[in-house]
């Protein structure tokens, strides 16, 4: 079946990037998405890539897919104290299937 | 657009009572998807409806559980009898079912506590 895993925690100084990273088993995963959950709310789509794709850059964020290993980072430039949530990663497998796989989620720790 | 909105955001109540969650999809979304998150299991779908229709309820964990989408504005998840091992953070998300990305737009949750 469907997996996907992340690690569970990361701790930046503000300034630095962040890079959190994900793997998947699903080779047929058609788009990958990051969602961002702060405290005590939904998920929020922050991006997505499409699986013919292996680079995404929106802004601070930067998304590479390594379809062969499948394996998808998030890179988020010049973390702020704002970004401290937990952000899940998540894949979309057979193009007739709507359900999300999610990863466990990993939370970023912003330090000042 | 509100957004997806759910009711209630925060929802106590003892072991064996009935619970019902409620769910307002954004208008024209004709996708619904019913997530349960935890710390020991992280997010699981729990069933999603097409034009009102459910399509997956695989993991509905059992028979305790039940969804309706009477309409497509309106969706609802009952637990009846509900148990402590239901406590969880449930989210209700929409799409529009289109081709291609078809993000899903999550709703704020609603905590559930079962004493």
């Amino acid at each position: 079946g469907e997996d996907v895993e992340q690690s569970l925690f990361l701790s930046v100084r503000e300034g630095d990037s962040s890079v959190i990273n994900c793997t998947y088993t699903d080779s047929s995963s058609t788009y990958l998405y990051w969602y961002k959950q702060e405290p005590g709310a939904g998920l929020q789509l922050l991006t997505y890539i499409f699986s013919n794709m292996d680079m995404k850059q929106d802004q601070r964020l930067t998304v590479l897919l390594n379809k062969k290993d499948k394996h998808l980072s998030l890179r988020i430039a010049d973390t702020q104290t704002g970004d401290s949530a937990i952000y899940f990663c998540a894949e979309r497998g057979q193009p007739g299937r709507r359900a999300l796989t999610f990863g466990s989620g990993t939370r970023l720790q912003v330090q000042p | 657009d509100a957004g997806v909105i759910q009711s209630p955001r925060h929802e106590v109540t003892e072991m064996g009572q009935e619970v019902t969650l409620r769910c307002k999809p954004i208008s024209g979304h004709d996708y619904l998807f019913w997530y349960r998150q935890t710390m020991m299991r992280g997010l699981e779908l729990l069933i999603y409806f097409n034009n009102n229709v459910p399509i997956d309820d695989s993991g509905m964990p059992e028979d305790r559980f039940s969804a309706k989408m009477p309409n497509a504005s309106f969706s609802t998840l009952k637990i009846q009898p509900s148990e402590p091992r239901d406590s969880a953070v449930y989210f209700c998300a929409s799409s529009p079912g289109q081709a291609g990305t078809d993000t899903q737009y999550f709703g704020p949750g609603t905590r559930l506590t079962v004493l």
